[in-house]
């Protein structure tokens, strides 16, 4: 079958770090994206990892461990507008999108 | 315009009644997505074309129909709406299907069937 696990909610603070942790099981593997999604809006692309290792982009920075079936997104120097939900997007077999629920970030003063 | 466009933003309607959700892109990519997102879900993919003259079906197809005649145009029909349709619709465009390029949405149509 084909499943993603990442946290529900997650709050973490203005200025501060914050690593959004996913695990994924799918039938095929093309690489894995992760989007950010703010309340009443579309998604948008953040990142796309295809080897193992970390990718780094601005204040984003998405990790991935193909062996492990395991990806994080790590957020730095966290605004106020990173409030989102962050969500783990595997790729899998036949180029097919794996979307799930993702985790919603609060970011508090 | 640039990038996705979607038509209507927002729409009630009666249940039975039929409905066309528009979607234009002007950025010549050449595949093209309908999703809808129902509160606190993930995404579903509901038809999908990987080119103009070509569709095809989705996680959840039914209810809903689709054509591509062009490359910029790809509208989602509902033939008769159910209050189960009401939902977020996305429409998301990436450059080749079958790939793995990120793909792009538009704005979103939330409908309300009644």
């Amino acid at each position: 079958g084909q499943n993603i696990d990442q946290p529900t909610e997650m709050t973490a603070t203005e200025g501060a770090i914050v690593q959004i942790n996913c695990t994924y099981q799918t039938s095929g593997f093309n690489g894995l994206f992760w989007y950010q999604q703010h309340a009443g809006e579309a998604p948008t692309f953040l990142s796309y990892n295809v080897l193992d290792g970390l990718e780094e982009k601005g204040r984003f920075s998405s990790f991935l461990s193909r062996s492990k079936g395991y990806s994080y997104l790590l957020l730095k120097e966290l605004q106020m507008k990173d409030s989102a939900s962050y969500l783990c997007v595997p790729l899998g077999s036949n180029y097919q999108l794996i979307w799930g629920a993702g985790t919603k970030l609060i970011i508090k003063p | 315009i640039a990038g996705i466009t979607q038509a209507p933003t927002s729409q009630i309607l009666a249940a039975g009644r039929r409905m066309t959700l528009r979607c234009t892109q002007d950025m010549r990519h050449n595949a093209m997505y309908w999703y809808r997102q129902d509160l606190g879900l993930g995404l579903r993919l509901i038809h999908y074309s990987n080119t103009a003259g070509t569709t095809g079906k989705g996680e959840v197809p039914d209810g809903y129909s689709v054509s591509r005649a062009n490359t910029d145009d790809f509208p989602l029909t509902l033939a008769s709406a159910v209050p189960s349709q009401t939902s977020v619709y996305f429409c998301a465009s990436s450059e080749k299907g079958g790939d793995y390029n990120e793909q792009f949405f538009g704005p979103g149509t939330r409908l309300t069937v009644l």
